[in-house]
């Protein structure tokens, strides 16, 4: 079956860093997506990554290794809007989003 | 440019009855698709279109169908609404990605919570 994995809840001060991780196991590989879903919203989109290494898009980063069937988040400099559920998906071979649980992502100050 | 629209935001059904969502895009995308969000889980497909008069099952398909009649609109019925259709339901839509990879970012509405009582 296909599976990706991601920590439930994680918890971060403001102004720090913090890596949010996923792993996967999907039949076959066309890409990675990271959400940012804010509470009672919508999903938003933050990285798409296809190819092995980092993504630098502002104060968060992606990153793939797809030979280890994983991916990270890295967000910097912590603000408290930052605050919100992150959703790693994969673009399996069908092209159909297969989407981890989300990790939901505290911020203290 | 309002993006994509679902009605209605709340409701609240009855064991068996019936009930249509609505979702509508503006940005003249090909794909739309229904999930559902239920707590613990991912997002899990019910039904999606890639384009104007067709449809086709996700991963969750039972106990709903929809119809694509316009490019713009996707409709999700619940013919007998069951209490396991208690949810909150997102409506997304995507155009095509370039052969080079490009991401075929979804733009999700922003939500329809239903209960069945």
């Amino acid at each position: 079956g296909q599976n990706i994995d991601q920590p439930t809840e994680m918890t971060a001060t403001e102004g720090a860093i913090v890596q949010i991780n996923c792993t996967y196991q999907t039949s076959g590989f066309n890409g990675l997506f990271w959400y940012q879903q804010h509470a009672g919203e919508a999903p938003t989109f933050l990285s798409y990554n296809v190819l092995d290494g980092l993504e630098e898009k502002g104060r968060f980063s992606s990153f793939l290794s797809r030979s280890k069937g994983y991916s990270y988040l890295l967000l910097k400099e912590l603000q408290m809007k930052d605050s919100a559920s992150y959703l790693c998906a994969v673009l399996d071979s069908n092209y159909q989003l297969i989407w981890g649980a989300g990790t939901k992502l505290i911020i203290k100050p | 440019n309002a993006g994509v629209t679902q009605t209605p935001k709340f409701r609240v059904l009855k064991t068996g009855q019936s009930m249509t969502l609505l979702c509508a895009q503006d940005m003249n995308h090909e794909y739309m698709y229904w999930y559902r969000q239920d707590p613990g889980m991912g997002l899990r497909l019910i039904h999606y279109s890639v384009g104007e008069g067709t449809t086709a099952k996700g991963e969750v398909p039972d106990g709903y169908n929809v119809s694509r009649l316009k490019k713009q609109n996707f409709l999700l019925g619940l013919e007998s609404a069951a209490p396991s259709q208690t949810s909150v339901y997102f409506c997304a839509s995507t155009t095509l990605g370039d052969s080079s990879g490009g991401a075929n970012v979804l733009t999700f509405g922003a939500g329809s919570r239903l209960t069945v009582l």
